[in-house]
């Protein structure tokens, strides 16, 4: 199965700061990724699937790039509300597999 | 609106059984395959079954083959999880979550979990 290794683990930030989060593939899922964002007591929301397209209600200042092994989630102006966890999760083959997740913190 | 809601976990002891639910409303359950993801405490995510729209194929991550059993009753909008053999390593947050895709797939819409614990 595919591994993917998220970094950093934790992330300090401000708001109005811009955030980069990686997640790095043990071998290529072409553009087979998604971003999902968890917040303390709830369930994850997809954010960005198919490594750039953002899910339906998700703001611009969300975006992702990259192919193949390195991809990265952007948050280009953290707002309060986007202090969560975040996970990457591949498609490109079988079974789905999860990052340990990017915990962005204040 | 997509609603997903779960029920069904508790407590249980090791070797014992449980028999979780997933009700969907808001879209066409048919047309969707399902999956259930489950997140031990303090941990991350993780795929542990999935089932096609016609219930016709199923699928298991290894750790859980031949003890959990995935179904679903498209006449209730309902999808379940049958668990047996727990062990410790079954505790989690158990959520049910919709695919985007017919097999291996993206998740777009997502219960807000059922706790199972496994303990003596």
């Amino acid at each position: 199965e595919i591994v993917l290794t998220q970094s950093p683990a934790t992330l300090s930030l401000s708001p109005g700061e811009r955030a980069t989060l990686s997640c790095r593939a043990s071998q290529s899922v072409s553009s087979y990724l998604a971003w999902y964002q968890q917040k303390p007591g709830q369930a994850p929301r997809l954010l960005i699937f198919d490594a750039s397209d953002r899910a339906t209600g998700i703001p611009a200042r969300f975006s992702g790039s990259g192919s193949g092994t390195d991809l990265t989630l952007t948050i280009s102006s953290l707002e309060p509300e986007d202090f969560a966890v975040y996970y990457c999760q591949q498609r490109r083959t079988w079974p789905p597999t999860f990052g340990q997740g990017t915990k962005l913190e204040i | 609106e997509v609603q997903l809601l779960e029920s069904g976990g508790g407590l249980v002891q090791p070797g014992g059984s449980l028999r979780l639910s997933c009700t969907a409303s808001g879209f066409t359950f048919s047309d969707y395959a399902m999956s259930w993801v489950r997140q031990a405490p303090g941990k991350g995510l993780e795929w542990v079954s999935a089932i096609i729209g016609s219930g016709g194929t199923t699928f298991y991550t290894d750790s859980v083959k031949g003890r959990f059993t995935i179904s679903r009753d498209n006449s209730k909008n309902t999808l379940y999880l049958q668990m047996k053999s727990l062990r410790a390593e079954d505790t989690a947050v158990y959520y049910c979550a919709r695919q985007r895709e017919r097999i291996v797939a993206y998740f777009d819409y997502w219960g807000q979990g059922t706790l199972v614990t496994v303990s003596s």
